[in-house]
């Protein structure tokens, strides 16, 4: 059964917070772990990560993979309102001839002013 | 440089109908896939196409169906409308070397399906 979970799934701070946000998948097949940004409809590609314990930053976004426990975070340091979205963590994985994603249910983040 | 592009964003129809979405892929991408996604949920993988060919299919009934051209747009097709395929469905575009995607996926805005 294709898996992957994400906590917590709906969290609000304030503006300045720093917030974490947790995925767990399965090894099966896996090839590579992505985070998107979903506001209105079409999720926007934060990152793709492959190799376990290396960060990848973007500005004040910041994730890493532990290919070990089979988890990702993704960090949001001085969250900003326009921070709020869903945030998706998705499985790459192999599978027959290609590839494709098994996403989370998502987490909500509502930053208020 | 053009972006994934979904045509219509809004339908509604009728129980039993049928529907067609469309989907332009990203320039320079040649596979694209399909997720349905209903309120509150992650997207759900439906099917990909490369080649004009389904190279892989999730959990969906085939009453889900689909097409790739040779300019690689794709067609989702969805017979007999149930109420509970109400949802936004997906595009996403990539490009395929082997068994490896190259550059990640692009989505699109999506399709907002309303079946009454």
């Amino acid at each position: 059964e294709d898996k992957v979970v994400q906590s917590p799934l709906s969290l609000v701070v304030h503006e300045g917070d720093t917030v974490t946000l947790n995925c767990s998948y399965e090894v099966t097949n896996f090839r590579s772990l992505l985070w998107y940004k979903q506001e209105k409809k079409a999720p926007t590609f934060l990152f793709m990560l492959t190799s376990s314990g290396i960060e990848k930053k973007s500005g004040r976004l910041s994730s890493i993979l532990d290919k070990k426990e089979l988890f990702s975070i993704l960090n949001i340091t001085a969250t900003q309102t326009g921070d709020s979205a869903i945030y998706l963590c998705a499985e790459n994985r192999y599978g027959g001839a290609t590839n494709k994603l098994i996403f989370g249910t998502g987490t909500l983040l509502a930053v208020q002013p | 440089d053009a972006g994934v592009t979904q045509s219509p964003t809004h339908l509604i129809k009728t129980r039993g109908q049928q529907v067609t979405l469309r989907c332009s892929p990203k320039s320079g991408h040649d596979t694209v896939s399909w997720y349905q996604q209903a309120l509150g949920q992650g997207p759900q993988f439906i099917f990909q196409y490369y080649e004009e060919e389904e190279r892989q299919r999730g959990n969906f009934p085939d009453r889900f169906s689909g097409h790739q051209f040779p300019n690689y747009s794709s067609e989702l097709n969805v017979n007999a409308l149930l109420l509970g395929d109400s949802a936004l469905y997906l595009c996403a575009s990539s490009s395929l070397r082997g068994h490896i995607i190259l550059y990640g996926y692009t989505f699109g805005s999506g399709t907002r399906l309303t079946v009454v």
